[in-house]
């Protein structure tokens, strides 16, 4: 059983569209942060939160850490083709701040 | 050095042969991670390193897997007896035990059992 769950597990769209990808877990986290992998490439860290509630902007993408620290969510607008990629969600554990991944969303933009 | 890195970069093997994978973590890094990565997945967790101890070795997916660290540096994932359900991309991550904890990735090994 995955700590972290991540949905949808694929997602594809258009050029253009708008996507959500959530992280749920029904544990508290003292930070979560997001990934994202292209083909033949390591995961290269996007962005991480920290604080309750918090949402950060990295140009079209949205992060938000859920109030009780515990989800998120990722919102790109106007999706690119260079979006494409599996995105990842990890969180630290409060106790020892060992990371967990949830399985990743494979993001497809077609042009 | 700068970033994580992992060798060798590729590796083709036997069948029944054992192999092993190497990481170098960025230095000042306590934790480690290893990964496994089958084509087109996610990451499938396998150990976790905290300095030089394991606390955390739930992933390992048999008795054929083992990893072990040198102090909070150099690990090292050994496959025995390899078997073609062993080919993958195995990464390996590090971070600093802190509130943020951001993993940095090396590049990965692509291993393939034939």
């Amino acid at each position: 059983t995955q700590l972290l769950e991540q949905s949808p597990q694929f997602l594809s769209i258009q050029e253009g569209e708008n996507l959500t990808v959530y992280c749920n877990s029904s544990s508290v986290f003292s930070s979560l942060q997001w990934y994202r992998q292209e083909p033949g490439e390591g995961p290269v860290l996007l962005v991480t939160v920290v604080t309750g509630g918090e949402v950060k902007k990295l140009k079209r993408l949205t992060f938000q850490f859920g109030d009780a620290r515990k989800d998120s969510s990722l919102h790109i607008t106007a999706a690119q083709p260079g979006d494409t990629g599996l995105y990842l969600c990890a969180g630290a554990e409060p106790d020892d701040y060992k990371l967990s991944f949830g399985a990743g969303t494979t993001v497809t933009v077609r042009a | 050095g700068a970033g994580v890195s992992q060798s060798p970069s590729n590796k083709v093997t036997e069948k029944g042969k054992d192999v092993e994978l190497r990481c170098d973590p960025i230095s000042g890094h306590t934790a480690l991670y290893w990964y496994r990565q089958r084509l087109g997945q996610g990451l499938e967790f396998l150990i976790y390193f905290q300095g030089n101890s394991a606390p955390d070795k739930s992933g390992l997916p048999s008795d054929r897997f083992s990893a072990e660290r040198t102090g909070e540096s150099v690990s090292t994932l050994t496959i025995q007896r390899t078997q073609q359900e062993d080919s993958a991309v195995y990464l390996c991550a590090s971070s600093r035990r802190t509130r943020r904890t951001e993993a940095f990735f090396g590049q990965g090994t692509r291993l393939t059992v034939v």
